[in-house]
């Protein structure tokens, strides 16, 4: 079972550039969102959404942007990346009872 | 917001010995989840609580719920070092459709 797949595991940016971060899950969930962890913040919502075609913004959604065409993918943008935006981003897939976390992408920008 | 606020942030106890975490939030919910997270790592579930539940056991972990104080706790009996760890909880909205978690409390266990 690949559960919740993220893609890169590292990035590093220069200011400015853009990228995006891959999520895709195969079971089949209807939920899926977008945290950021930085260090004595705990996790912070960015995005998330409830089924394809539909999203909405979490806690900290600024400088970033987020789609979901199909029920298994749910990519996050960074369209003019900053150093505060250097952080450690988990993507995570949910049914009605539990989250499924993947394993992180540690971004940092210079 | 919903967010969870762990207390304490952070706890230190023995091998054997029982840790005793709680959680604080702002308002309705639909449940309230526990999860723990190794360091660097995606975070694991551990226990959901509904709304109408005032308490619930899986294995060595004991959760309660109080909704008229806003607040949950975390039980975790007869610790071992694996446990060491970060907990948090997050409450759901009331629609069920967003985890909002808190900071965490940092658990160390050492034999």
């Amino acid at each position: 079972n690949a559960g919740v797949t993220q893609t890169p595991k590292f990035q590093v940016l220069k200011t400015g550039q853009s990228m995006t971060l891959q999520c895709a899950q195969d079971m089949n969930h209807e939920y899926m969102s977008w945290y950021r962890q930085d260090p004595g913040m705990g996790l912070r919502l960015i995005h998330y959404s409830v089924g394809a075609g539909i999203t909405d913004q979490g806690e900290v959604p600024n400088g970033y942007n987020v789609s979901r065409s199909t029920t298994e993918d749910f990519p996050l943008r960074l369209l003019s990346a900053a150093p505060s935006q250097t952080s450690v981003y988990f993507c995570a897939s949910r049914n009605n009872w539990e989250a499924f976390f993947g394993q992180g992408t540690r971004l940092t920008v210079v | 917001s919903q967010q969870g606020e762990e207390d304490p942030q952070a706890l230190s106890i023995q091998e054997g010995e029982n840790a005793t975490m709680n959680c604080s939030y702002k308002t309705s919910i639909n449940n309230l989840q526990w999860y723990r997270q190794n360091s660097g790592r995606g975070l694991v579930h551990l226990i959901l609580i509904r709304s109408n539940e005032r308490e619930k056991h899986s294995g060595r972990l004991r959760v309660t719920l109080d909704t008229s104080k806003k607040s949950s706790s975390l039980l975790i009996t007869a610790s071992r070092a694996a446990d060491t760890a970060s907990y948090f909880c997050a409450p759901s909205n009331q629609a069920g459709t967003a985890l909002i978690f808190g900071k965490g409390t940092t658990l160390s266990v050492s034999s």
